[in-house]
């Protein structure tokens, strides 16, 4: 049973370009979370999607960033016209379609190193 | 001021040490108290939670939460050098079904054989 995958595991980016980070959930998990995680600092809460839902994106820089979970496919954390502060480690959890409570356990991918140069 | 507060360490102990490691916070509405370990490069992974004032035992871990304070406490028994890595506290609620983790800045342990 594949835990739970994000690719790429390194990104650079250019400023001003674009960055797409990919995450898969374990088998049967259909909710996705998205953190950020700065040098010495800890994991910062962006977004909560469900299948073609985005629940909960209080976390989310108003601009430049975005978050999907299709139907089919990966959940894409989209970051547009990168800058330099948007360099860190992107996390993502994912949790079975339980109703919350700690044992609907986030289990967390291994991350994105995005730099930006 | 930080919802939850953690000291950042670094925390160095000889194998075999008994470790303490502590959070605070200030949201009354943290209704469980997770405990997660992250080694270098990796991803957290959870290692215990508890939801209400008290100790959790797990081996050679122990949780430990004082609601009236607000102190969030994680004891590791006869440390190894493979408990070395930061460990994160995140008190979290339910938040219209699924769970909200707010988490600390991490504590990095090196347990030196």
């Amino acid at each position: 049973n594949a835990g739970v995958m994000q690719n790429p595991r390194h990104l650079v980016r250019r400023r001003g370009q674009e960055a797409r980070l990919r995450c898969s959930p374990m088998k049967g998990h259909s909710h996705v979370y998205w953190y950020r995680q700065l040098p010495e600092e800890g994991l910062k809460f962006m977004v909560y999607l469900q299948k073609e839902n985005i629940i909960d994106e209080s976390g989310m820089p108003k601009e430049r960033f975005s978050a999907e979970f299709p139907k089919e496919g990966p959940s894409i954390l989209r970051i547009q016209q990168v800058v330099r502060g948007d360099s860190a480690a992107y996390f993502c959890a994912s949790s079975p379609p339980l109703a919350g409570g700690p044992e609907e356990t986030q289990y967390f991918g291994p991350g994105t190193r995005l730099l930006v140069l | 001021q930080k919802e939850v507060e953690q000291d950042p360490g670094p925390l160095s102990v000889p194998e075999g040490a008994i470790v303490s490691l502590n959070c605070t916070y200030s949201n009354s509405a943290f209704q469980y108290f997770m405990w997660y370990r992250q080694y270098s490069r990796k991803g957290p992974e959870l290692l215990m939670y508890t939801y209400s004032s008290g100790n959790k035992e797990d081996g050679r871990f122990t949780a430990q939460v004082d609601k009236s304070s607000k102190y969030i406490s994680l004891f590791i028994r006869d440390s190894q050098p493979s408990d070395s890595a930061t460990y994160l506290c995140a008190p979290g609620w339910d938040s219209g079904g699924y769970n909200k983790l707010i988490f600390g800045a991490g504590t990095r342990l090196a347990v030196h054989p």
